[in-house]
């Protein structure tokens, strides 16, 4: 069953921050973030682990609320280059591979 | 490294006619995965290999479709015969490890008229 993301769609200006949020009605294994610009392949950002953990990559930080099931990407201090389509994907029980929610489109303008 | 390489960038065909796309993963990725993505149905695992052996083919659409990795450094995805509504692009992805992070191909679109 597909995560569920949201919003679908976000624009921001330069400097602002911005929260992506992925919820599942499995129990999840992992959560995947990626970011798809238009035109290219998605590349991969970040992947959290059952545990309750946070990761930061830069001014791009998750985390990953195993009870709750829900993943959040925090983009802060957001600059021209995050615009683009973000994906989370997620793993249940003894699947690794990902399931991918249907993406939220940041815009990020000047 | 190069990343993971497909061919071909983008196929046009007639409705009927056999389409192979080609991948190649990255050296030492253990596990390679085909998605296919459009836009009304977003990104969609078709078939996942690990260690070339298929683990879930749960996602092919039907028996047009067909997958193979031959060894390690080569898969293909096989449809025949392609019809209009199997127009998307589609993927090949690879990862060291089946939970580590995804390395995609730049993709094939594929357009069937």
């Amino acid at each position: 069953q597909q995560p569920v993301q949201s919003p679908q769609a976000v624009i921001l200006r330069e400097g602002e921050d911005a929260v992506i949020n992925c919820s599942s009605s499995k129990a999840l294994y992992s959560v995947h973030w990626y970011r798809q610009k238009h035109g290219e392949a998605p590349v991969f950002l970040m992947i959290l682990l059952k545990g309750g953990e946070q990761k930061g990559h830069d001014k791009i930080s998750a985390s990953f609320n195993e009870k709750k099931q829900q993943s959040s990407l925090y983009l802060t201090a957001s600059q021209l280059s995050y615009s683009g389509t973000y994906f989370c994907g997620t793993a249940s029980g003894s699947a690794r591979q990902l399931t991918f929610g249907s993406g939220t489109q940041l815009t990020v303008l000047p | 490294d190069a990343g993971v390489i497909q061919s071909p960038r983008h196929e046009v065909t007639e409705m009927g006619q056999e389409v192979t796309l080609r991948c190649k993963p990255i050296s030492g990725h253990n596990s390679l995965f085909w998605y296919r993505q459009t836009m009304m149905r977003g990104l969609e695992l078709l078939i996942y290999f690990n260690n070339n052996v298929p683990i879930d083919d749960s996602g092919m659409p039907e028996d047009r479709f067909s997958a193979k990795m031959p060894n390690a450094s080569f898969s293909t995805l096989k449809i025949q015969p392609s019809e209009p509504r199997d127009s998307a692009v589609y993927f090949c992805a690879s990862s060291s490890h089946p939970g580590d992070g995804y390395t995609f191909g730049s993709g094939t679109r594929l357009t069937v008229v």
